[in-house]
């Protein structure tokens, strides 16, 4: 089975622009979650999608938002990008939603921000 | 809010040696708690994790963890490491109530060949 693909793999935006990141999950997963990871403050929650639905919601500032589609796979946008918005974005599937669920973790997009 | 803590932000440790990396977590009701470890280069992959049941629990590579209620701890540990074993290491938990996983600051493991 195919893991959780990310693209791009690598990005260089500047300052003001927006993004877009893509996330595939894995054939039969419906759940995918967004984090950030930095050095400074690790691994962050951004949010969860389950069919097509945001099921739960990070800390994050309204600049980042996410769909999923029909088929699962989603996307995740960074409107007005600022030099703190600079991280590895890392996607998450799961068989479904909840507390419960075991994550399987694509190898993220790395956002540079200048 | 719930929170996740690594005590541990950085362990160089000899081949052999053996390990224990402390996680303590702040919700005390309902958890599930998860080892993740993130190799060079690779993705971040589930190590072990902790649902209900024997509080110890064995996760592959010959890692294991203790579950200790009490405490509000999930140490992970491991009775000798290899220089493969050099990663960063992932604590992380959910409960009932906020439904999403919430991970400690990780701590970076160098094992000395």
């Amino acid at each position: 089975k195919a893991g959780v693909t990310q693209t791009p793999r690598y990005l260089i935006k500047t300052r003001g622009q927006q993004v877009t990141l893509s996330c595939s999950p894995i054939s039969g997963h419906r759940s995918v979650s967004w984090y950030q990871q930095t050095p400074g403050q690790g691994l962050q929650f951004l949010f969860e999608y389950f069919s097509e639905t945001q099921r739960n919601k990070g800390n994050f500032p309204g600049r980042f938002s996410g769909r999923q589609f029909s088929n699962s796979r989603s996307e995740m946008n960074v409107s007005t990008l600022e030099l703190g918005d600079s991280a590895l974005y890392l996607c998450a599937s799961s068989l479904t939603w909840g507390y419960t669920n075991e994550q399987f973790f694509g190898p993220g997009t790395r956002l540079t921000v200048l | 809010a719930q929170s996740v803590s690594q005590h541990n932000h950085h362990v160089i440790l000899s081949e052999a040696a053996s390990l224990e990396l402390g996680c303590n977590y702040s919700y005390g009701g309902t958890v599930n708690l998860f080892w993740y470890v993130q190799y060079p280069g690779q993705h971040l992959q589930l190590l072990l994790k902790y649902f209900s049941g024997d509080p110890l629990v064995k996760g592959i590579k010959g890692f294991e963890a203790e579950f200790i209620k009490s405490k509000f701890s999930f140490n992970l540990r491991k009775p000798s490491v290899q220089w493969s074993d050099t990663a960063e290491y992932f604590c992380a938990v959910t409960s009932k109530r906020d439904d999403k996983i919430i991970f400690g600051k990780g701590t970076r493991l160098h094992i000395l060949p």
